[in-house]
């Protein structure tokens, strides 16, 4: 099941702060950040494997609550070079000893100078 | 050298036509994908392939044929193709698809395909 991302764009000016939310109506085993610039193709940010995990890098953080099976991610001071499309992706046992990532439908993050 | 490699980046074809787009990838996963992504963006998985056998099998037209001649390899042939079929096609790899934490996709860069 598809998880569901909010906002679904959001305009920064260099230097601000945003938050992006990520939640599951399903239980979740791990969420994973992915940001894509224009033109480009999804790279990998961070996995949080473990309920109340944070993880950060640089000024990008997130969080994972387990037990609300949601997902935020921090992005502090924001730069230009923030701008992209943000997705969360959660796994769900797909049968067999097997797992599918399922993407949200993404956020489109835009900073401004 | 890049790590999930795909062919070719750009494909205009007409409406009917059939045509295929190549994948390798050198990280040594198991695991390979095929995502599709509309114009509104959103990644839609159409194949998972895990050491050549077909795992996933998305609501995909039968048009779609995948092809894993080996793990390095997933390769898409579409026949017949369609307006609607216009999108960027992402080919992928993770470790495995035992676990969430070999789940970790790796992206191609891309082929966009625009039929007309």
């Amino acid at each position: 099941q598809q998880p569901v991302q909010s906002p679904q764009a959001v305009i920064l000016r260099e230097g601000e702060d945003a938050v992006i939310n990520c939640s599951s109506s399903k239980a979740l085993y791990s969420v994973h950040w992915y940001r894509q610039k224009h033109g480009e193709a999804p790279i990998f940010l961070m996995i949080l494997l473990k309920g109340g995990e944070q993880k950060g890098h640089d000024k990008i953080s997130a969080s994972f609550n387990e037990k609300k099976q949601q997902s935020s991610l921090y992005l502090t001071a924001s730069q230009l070079s923030y701008s992209g499309t943000y997705f969360c992706g959660t796994d769900s046992y797909s049968g067999a000893g097997s797992y599918q990532l399922t993407f949200g439908k993404g956020t489109k993050l835009s900073v401004i100078p | 050298d890049t790590a999930v490699s795909q062919t070719p980046k750009y494909l205009v074809t007409q409406m009917g036509n059939d045509k295929s787009i190549k994948c390798e990838q050198n990280l040594g996963h198991d695991t390979m994908y095929w995502y599709k992504q509309d114009s509104k963006k959103f990644l839609k998985i159409m194949f998972s392939y895990n050491n050549k056998e077909l795992i996933i099998n998305e609501t995909v037209p039968n048009r779609f044929s995948p092809k894993s001649p080996d793990k390095a390899h997933l390769n898409l042939h579409i026949n017949s193709l369609e307006l609607g079929d216009s999108a960027v096609y992402f080919c992928a790899s993770s470790q495995d698809n035992s676990g969430p934490a070999g789940n970790t996709i790796y992206f191609g860069e891309g082929s966009w395909l625009t039929v007309v």
